[in-house]
């Protein structure tokens, strides 16, 4: 079955660059039938949906974050990626890489999550 | 954005009881709402979708109901392992949003 795979830096200095990828196994992301998202977790269990990729590249991205937020895919290396830019220590979250079923925008496969933590 | 307000926070109950949980819109969002469980440690679970879908391979003890503004999940007969974090999440605005969870302990 399709799992899903986050990695990245678990440290993040204030101001700058947040930057996660997640590689796909067990399916591939050029099959078109799914979106390909980012979800965080704060410390207080709250879940913010970030925004999606489509393996042709479009994407949607939660517009309270738009401003920061890009998304970008490599369907040669079945992966995708998140870049979330000027972060504080209110970006500190569990971040997860996740597949949404487009007809129902249910989330169906969820990535084990990764801890990023913004601090000096 | 389209609020999601869930309730109870927490509740306490036993096994083999009905438990149920609210989440209700700040909008009408039709049947667009999904239902999540997540363990300690684990990422959530999708259970229930379109309100009152089953998600294959989720226990028939799990329900869903609801249109419009509100929705109810059901537990009908309650297990040990059903000891978790339930969440809300809406599908109606582009921008998925999730309710603030109901804690069930047993």
């Amino acid at each position: 079955q399709v799992q899903l795979q986050e990695s990245g830096p678990g440290l993040v200095k204030p101001s700058q660059t947040l930057s996660l990828t997640c590689t796909v196994s067990g399916g591939s992301i050029s099959s078109g039938a799914f979106y390909w998202s980012w979800i965080r977790q704060f410390p207080g269990k709250g879940l913010e949906w970030i925004g999606y990729i489509y393996y042709s590249g479009s994407t949607y991205y939660n517009p309270s974050l738009k401003s920061r937020v890009t998304m970008s895919v490599d369907t040669s290396q079945n992966h995708f990626s998140l870049k979330l830019t000027s972060v504080t220590a209110a970006d500190t979250a569990v971040y997860y890489c996740a597949r949404e079923v487009p007809s129902s925008r249910a989330v169906d496969v969820w990535g084990q999550g990764t801890t990023v933590n913004v601090s000096s | 954005d389209i609020q999601m307000t869930q309730s109870p926070s927490s509740l306490s109950a036993s096994v083999g009881d009905r438990v149920t949980i609210t989440c209700r819109a700040s909008q009408s969002i039709s049947n667009n709402l999904n239902w999540y469980q997540q363990k300690p440690g684990e990422a959530p679970k999708v259970l229930i979708y379109a309100a009152s879908s089953l998600q294959s391979g989720v226990p028939s003890r799990f329900s869903g109901s609801g249109s419009g503004t509100d929705f109810t999940l059901t537990i009908r007969s309650l297990q040990p392992e059903d000891s978790a974090v339930y969440y809300c999440q809406q599908s109606y605005s582009p921008s998925l949003t999730f309710g603030g969870g109901t804690k069930v302990e047993i």
